[in-house]
């Protein structure tokens, strides 16, 4: 069965801290790992990994994937009180259609 | 540019009580997927629906039915509503491809089921 797990499950740090949020997952036929962040609605869309070693950046935030090991890594640096957030990842197989989500890792950022 | 909408936003129902769900996205996209969100449980799918005329079970759709109504609507159906099915639920739509493969959320319902 596939499966998601995020660590830590919650996280409070200080604006200026950079954080490493975890991801590790199990999948049949590996296609993709994505991160989404969720504030108070919706999920967002940050990236989209396919392919190991190589980052992705956006801001001050980078993420990259290691296929070997089945795990990703969420890195945000200079914490702000708007990265407070449930950070997702989520898997998806070959075939494309079927996304496992994990449990979220809810970051806390204190001014 | 709407994306994906989701209505109500809120609703409580009485145990035993029906209703859908409806949602609606703009984009042109063939998939559209429910989940229900808990508490440290994350995302888990109800149904999905990879084309008009086509749907599927995800892990939780016991207690639920959909309708794939055309290329745009998707709806979620509580027969019999249980107070276990107190949760948030979210509609997505799927935009397809090798780079991309991203999903759209709507912004939510909150069902309380008394």
């Amino acid at each position: 069965e596939d499966k998601v797990v995020q660590s830590p499950l919650s996280l409070v740090v200080h604006e200026g801290d950079t954080v490493t949020l975890n991801c590790s997952y199990e999948v049949t036929n590996f296609r993709s790992l994505l991160w989404y962040k969720q504030e108070k609605k919706a999920p967002t869309f940050l990236f989209m990994l396919t392919s190991s070693g190589i980052e992705k950046k956006s801001g001050r935030l980078s993420s990259i994937l290691d296929k070997k090991e089945l795990f990703s890594i969420l890195n945000i640096t200079a914490t702000q009180t708007g990265d407070s957030a449930v950070y997702l990842c989520a898997v998806t197989d070959n075939y494309g259609q079927n996304f496992v989500f994990g449990p979220g890792t809810r970051l806390s950022v204190l001014p | 540019n709407a994306g994906v909408t989701q209505t109500p936003k809120f609703q409580v129902l009485k145990t035993g009580q029906s209703m859908t769900l409806q949602c609606a996205q703009d984009m042109n996209h063939n998939s559209m997927y429910w989940y229900r969100q808990d508490p440290g449980m994350g995302l888990r799918l109800i149904y999905y629906s990879a084309s008009e005329g086509t749907t599927d079970k995800g892990e939780v759709p016991n207690g639920y039915n959909v309708s794939r109504l055309n290329k745009r609507e998707f709806s979620l159906r509580l027969e019999s509503a249980a107070p276990s099915q107190t949760s948030v639920y979210f509609c997505a739509s799927l935009e397809p491809g090798v780079a991309k493969n991203i999903q759209y959320f709507g912004a939510g319902t909150r069902l309380s089921v008394l």
